[in-house]
């Protein structure tokens, strides 16, 4: 009954550091999002996936990539960490586009890059 | 520019009463609303929807309302209670893939 599962909890970066964030889903969604929330501010699309091979940049693409190799993984990549970057970050899945469908959330990676 | 606006960032309510959650938008090519929920350390779950074809929607406490002409939607919580008490997002979604834009949220605290 794992959901979405994202990998580390917690990390703190120093600047110019590279990083992966890991998020694995075992619903067999095709649709995957990665989000991030500063503080007192609603979550902002990274990137986000329609299904394995295929991506496509979000609001906040800067600075960030992604891959999709298979449909349960979507890793999320910081090349030269920034202190802008500091944030707690979202991996969600969905089973398909459709607007009402329920996208289900990790509980979120907590990063600070100092 | 902020497409989804949620312009009360906390709520306090007395437990048994109604909390009322508003949420903006600018964006008149929105085709549905969602309203998600989340406690500390957590990540959001999904609460309630409503199509921009509707004006109402109703799940047990929770409705939802939508007001097109005013780009203006309203979460209702009939009776709050204490473990209501959490963040609340507006999110909006366009387009093909899925893709949500959210509000700043609104914390809510019901109390005993």
């Amino acid at each position: 009954n794992a959901g979405v599962t994202q990998t580390p909890k917690f990390r703190i970066l120093k600047i110019g550091q590279s990083m992966t964030l890991q998020c694995a889903q075992d619903m067999n969604h095709n649709y995957m999002y990665w989000y991030r929330q500063d503080p007192g501010m609603g979550l902002k699309l990274i990137y986000y996936s329609v299904g394995a091979g295929i991506t496509d940049k979000g609001e906040v693409p800067n600075g960030y990539n992604v891959s999709r190799s298979t449909t349960e993984d979507f890793p999320l990549r910081l090349e030269l960490a920034a202190p802008s970057q500091t944030s707690v970050y979202f991996c969600a899945s969905r089973e398909t586009g459709v607007p009402d469908t329920e996208a289900f959330f990790g509980q979120g990676t907590r990063l600070t890059v100092v | 520019d902020q497409q989804v606006k949620q312009n009360s960032p906390s709520l306090s309510v007395q437990e048994g009463r109604i909390s009322i959650l508003n949420c903006d938008y600018t964006n008149s090519m929105f085709d549905y609303f969602l309203w998600y929920k989340k406690y500390p350390a957590e990540g959001p779950t999904f609460l309630i929807s409503i199509s921009s074809i509707k004006d109402k929607n109703e799940d047990g406490r929770f409705t939802v309302f939508l007001n097109k002409s005013a780009k203006h939607l309203s979460l209702h919580i009939v009776p709050s209670q204490p473990g209501d008490s959490a963040v609340y997002f507006c999110a909006a979604s366009a387009g093909q893939g899925g893709k949500l834009i959210f509000g700043q949220g609104t914390e809510l605290s019901v109390k005993p």
